[in-house]
């Protein structure tokens, strides 16, 4: 079974930055064509695209958020660790990882999600 | 850029036909991917590659994609599909994933 789980700080600072960590288990990031993306959804507002890294440690980033993104990963730790500097209270939102559904180097859909981390960003 | 409009309501009685759009310019020439999206849960692939159905997805969810439209169809709706659902794509040009607004779904 793939289970994937955020974790991180509920409550940031404008300016600091955020460091979340998705920890998953039933698929391994040592698997050829395995990919995994970070999404988030601000409160009453629709889902965003963020980030992925692939197997291969290739990386894709958002065209909007890219210079304020890193995404990383621990293969062996079975972890992906997301990035964001300068945090604003307009990223407030629920952040989510996902594994992309399939084996691959393109595109593909988003299959299965964590239950997500609420980010609250306030001073 | 590339934009996916997705009305913000749809309302259905139980036992209806529930319709979504995803409207975006030549979407057709895109593979298209449905979520659900209930309060309080991680959101569900229901509906990947315009019209394939992830294992577990019951057959009442149906999709199609033409021209500038791409429709979800839910049928025989029941309250447990009340949920928001989202439209997503690549777009190869901007090499950005998309998601469209989100349609709100009520079930009467």
């Amino acid at each position: 079974q793939v289970t994937l789980k955020e974790s991180g700080p509920a409550l940031v600072k404008p300016t600091q930055t955020l460091t979340l960590t998705c920890t998953f288990s039933g698929f391994s990031l040592f698997t050829s064509g395995m990919r995994v993306s970070w999404i988030r959804q601000p409160p009453g507002k629709a889902l965003e695209w963020l980030a992925r890294i692939d197997w291969n440690d290739d990386k894709f980033y958002s065209t909007s958020l890219k210079t304020r993104l890193t995404i990383s990963k621990d293969t062996s730790k079975n972890q992906v660790v997301l990035t964001m500097t300068n945090m604003d209270p307009v990223d407030t939102a629920t952040y989510y990882c996902v594994r992309i559904r399939g084996y691959g180097s393109g595109w593909d859909a988003f299959h299965i999600w964590g239950q997500g981390a609420m980010v609250i960003v306030s001073s | 850029s590339y934009v996916l409009t997705q009305p913000p309501s749809v309302s259905v009685a139980p036992g209806q036909t529930a319709t979504f759009t995803c409207g975006g310019n030549n979407i057709g020439g895109k593979s298209v991917h449905w979520y659900q999206h209930k309060p309080g849960q991680a959101p569900v692939l229901v509906v990947y590659d315009d019209s394939d159905r992830p294992s577990g997805i019951p057959e009442r969810f149906s999709g199609s994609n033409s021209g500038n439209t791409a429709t979800l169809t839910i049928s025989r709706v029941e309250a447990g599909d009340e949920a928001d659902y989202y439209c997503q794509v690549w777009d190869v040009i901007s090499d950005d994933v998309l998601f469209g607004g989100g349609t709100k779904l009520t079930v009467l």
